[in-house]
């Protein structure tokens, strides 16, 4: 069975210090790859995902991720972070595993991060 | 507004009661998903249903039963057998060949 592994558990970072979260999975097929994020009080939201083709992609406020597939890791950076930043983000993968069309969403334990001003 | 609601936000429950946690979507998807989260440990797969009167286990399925009789509407029923059910539950739904999953604000359910 797959499983996604976060590094940190609680990151606690200064305004404009910059930020990597760490996201390794373990599955041998073609995965899809995703960052959610859980502002306080407020729905998981999608901030970036990747499918296929350049394994750096970019999502919404200035995050980006890249894809490393021999090191099977999906890390999340962003290089100046913001107060407003303050959440809890969330590595998924998505598998074909089990003959689902929709595949299955695997979440990782969660880095809840933290920014003072 | 187009979108996923769960009823209510806050649920309290004496133990050995059965609760069912509402689950609607205006979205038109085809699937729909019931996570649980806990601080530390993510979000685990409960029920998923990719089509009507249809749906399949996922990773931590004991103690809870769900039924799929209208496209939008997946409830999530807690038992009595659900050993640890205090917890915060998310649904989530996805369209056909689509691959984001959208989430619900989430039901608290505190077991007394």
């Amino acid at each position: 069975a797959q499983s996604v592994s976060q590094h940190n558990h609680h990151v606690i970072l200064s305004e404009a210090a910059s930020l990597e979260l760490g996201c390794n999975y373990s599955y041998g097929g073609t995965v899809n790859l995703f960052w959610y994020v859980q502002y306080p009080g407020q729905h998981l939201q999608l901030l970036l995902k990747y499918f296929s083709g350049d394994p750096l992609v970019k999502g919404i406020k200035g995050f980006e991720a890249e894809f490393i597939k021999s090191k099977f890791s999906f890390n999340l950076r962003k290089p100046s972070v913001q107060w407003s930043d303050t959440a809890e983000y969330f590595c998924a993968v998505k598998t074909n595993a089990g003959g689902t069309s929709y595949g299955k969403l695997t979440f990782g334990q969660g880095t809840i991060l933290t920014v003072h001003p | 507004d187009g979108g996923i609601t769960q009823s209510p936000k806050y649920l309290f429950r004496k133990e050995g009661q059965n609760v069912t946690l509402s689950c609607e979507q205006n979205l038109n998807h085809d699937a729909m998903y019931w996570y649980r989260q806990d601080p530390g440990q993510g979000l685990r797969l409960i029920y998923y249903s990719q089509i009507v009167n249809d749906f399949q286990k996922g990773d931590i399925a004991e103690g809870y039963s769900v039924s799929r009789e209208k496209k939008e509407s997946f409830p999530l029923t807690v038992t009595s057998a659900q050993k640890n059910p205090t917890a915060f539950y998310l649904c989530a739904s996805t369209a056909s060949g689509g691959n984001e999953q959208f989430f619900g604000p989430g039901t608290r359910l505190t077991v007394l």
